[in-house]
């Protein structure tokens, strides 16, 4: 049973340092999503790529959040530096451009930021 | 720019009890119709999906509406269980999912 795997799963860190989250695809896969969700935003699109590029970020602070695929089993969600109000879960989610964005999720980084 | 809206946003009924969850959504372009749930802590999973093609699709205790002229959906929860109990998300896709805010569900033994 293919999954799209996360790390770290748990991470706590204080104001201003570099976070770094990590998301493994389902192999095959060619269709990335990076989301954000609180209690108060729900499910927040931040960042999508497909075949490696990057689709549309609209949804992420430029100033301090970078997205990429360095290749197609990684993709990486950085913040830098860190504020308290990204605090949140963030999913990392994959599919097949050919299902019609099928989504499958991965277990989610919880990120505390002190 | 595209929004899906989701009501209610919080819905309790009791244990064997119909459940129905509505959305709708802004993009007409948008062909392609997905419902997650999430169960607390754990990653949203999806349960059910329908395409513009098809108005109705059945799973077991699980269906969807869909009325494009209209643009709205609806997931409805027939012989709810507790293990219902969770939130529930709805989402409309053309080139990119747009998610509704969440229902979350409680089923009362």
């Amino acid at each position: 049973d293919a999954r799209v795997t996360q790390t770290p799963r748990h991470k706590v860190t204080e104001m201003g340092q570099e976070v770094t989250m990590r998301c493994q695809p389902i192999l095959g896969h060619n269709t990335v999503f990076w989301y954000r969700q609180t209690m108060m935003q729900g499910l927040e699109l931040l960042a999508y790529f497909r075949n490696r590029a990057p689709l549309d970020d609209s949804g992420m602070p430029k100033d301090r959040f970078s997205a990429e695929m360095p290749d197609a089993t990684l993709a990486t969600l950085k913040i830098q530096p860190s504020e308290p109000r990204d605090s949140a879960v963030y999913f990392c989610a994959s599919g097949l451009v050919v299902a019609q964005e099928t989504q499958y999720f991965g277990p989610g980084t919880r990120l505390l930021v002190l | 720019g595209e929004n899906v809206e989701q009501h209610p946003s919080t819905l309790s009924v009791q244990e064997g009890d119909s459940a129905v969850i509505k959305c709708t959504y802004s993009d007409s372009a948008s062909n392609y119709f997905p419902w997650y749930k999430q169960e607390l802590g754990k990653r949203p999973q999806l349960i059910i999906d329908i395409r513009s093609n098809v108005g109705e699709k059945k799973d077991q205790r699980i269906a969807v509406t869909l009325n494009k002229t209209a643009k709205h959906f609806s997931l409805h929860i027939t012989e709810t269980q507790p293990e219902d109990s969770a939130v529930y998300f709805c989402a409309a896709s053309y080139d990119k999912v747009i998610f509704g805010p969440g229902t979350s569900l409680s089923v009362i033994p």
